[in-house]
């Protein structure tokens, strides 16, 4: 069973610009759920999907935006780059969301953002 | 709001050795889980336990053991005859209850990198 993939696996990026990640779960899992791992924060939750819907969300700015298709890919927008948004962004699957989860969350092995 | 603290940020050990990762959370839920992950070079985050609130036997597999005390809200992680393939970041983590399971939104906390010398 092929795991959660994640493109592009590295990018640059300058400051003003826009950006697109990419998200493939694992096959069957039908929750997507993005984390930001910075050295200064530390891993932080941005938002989870489920059937096409936003289930949670995150503390961060409406730049941060995402979205699911309808085979559970999902996609996540950061518009006007900063400085700041450099960092590595995890993606997670799990078989069910909320209340009917295992909990048990598998991630990818992420996008690293480099903005200048 | 939720916290986790894992005051240990690096911790260097000789193989063979036995160490403990310390996990110390906040919560104002009753109903809650915790969860260990390892976050090896590659990246990405691999799963090695999840605990809820009410379960606070520990737990063993193979060389790891779990150590919940709700009493002083801690959720202390043991490698024990540790390898050098255990060298990696390690976080604890913390999700609200959603009904009866475990919520996907996990607070982590800040991870303790372990170095484990041959």
């Amino acid at each position: 069973k092929a795991g959660v993939t994640q493109t592009p696996r590295y990018l640059i990026k300058t400051r003003g610009q826009q950006v697109t990640l990419s998200c493939s779960p694992i096959s069957g899992h039908r929750s997507v759920s993005w984390y930001q791992q910075t050295p200064g924060q530390g891993l932080q939750f941005l938002f989870e999907y489920f059937s096409e819907t936003q289930r949670n969300k995150g503390n961060f700015p409406g730049r941060f935006s995402g979205r699911q298709f309808s085979n559970s890919r999902s996609e996540m927008n950061v518009s006007t780059l900063e400085l700041g948004d450099s960092a590595l962004y995890l993606c997670a699957s799990s078989e069910l969301a909320g209340s009917f989860s295992t909990g048990e969350l598998f991630f990818g092995e992420g996008s690293r953002l480099t903005v200048l | 709001a939720q916290k986790v603290t894992q005051a240990q940020t690096e911790i260097s050990v000789v193989e063979k050795e036995d160490v403990t990762l310390d996990c110390v959370y906040e919560t104002r839920d009753t109903t809650y889980y915790l969860f260990w992950y390892k976050q090896p070079p590659s990246g990405e985050l691999v799963f090695l336990i999840r605990r809820n609130s009410f379960d606070e036997q520990n737990e063993i597999s193979g060389r790891y053991s779990w150590n919940f005390q709700k009493s002083t809200s801690s959720f202390n992680f043991t490698i024990t005859a540790s390898q050098v393939v255990d060298s990696a970041v390690y976080f604890c983590a913390l999700s609200e209850a959603e009904g009866n399971n475990a919520g996907n939104m996990l607070t982590f906390g800040g991870g303790t990198r372990l170095m484990v010398k041959p």
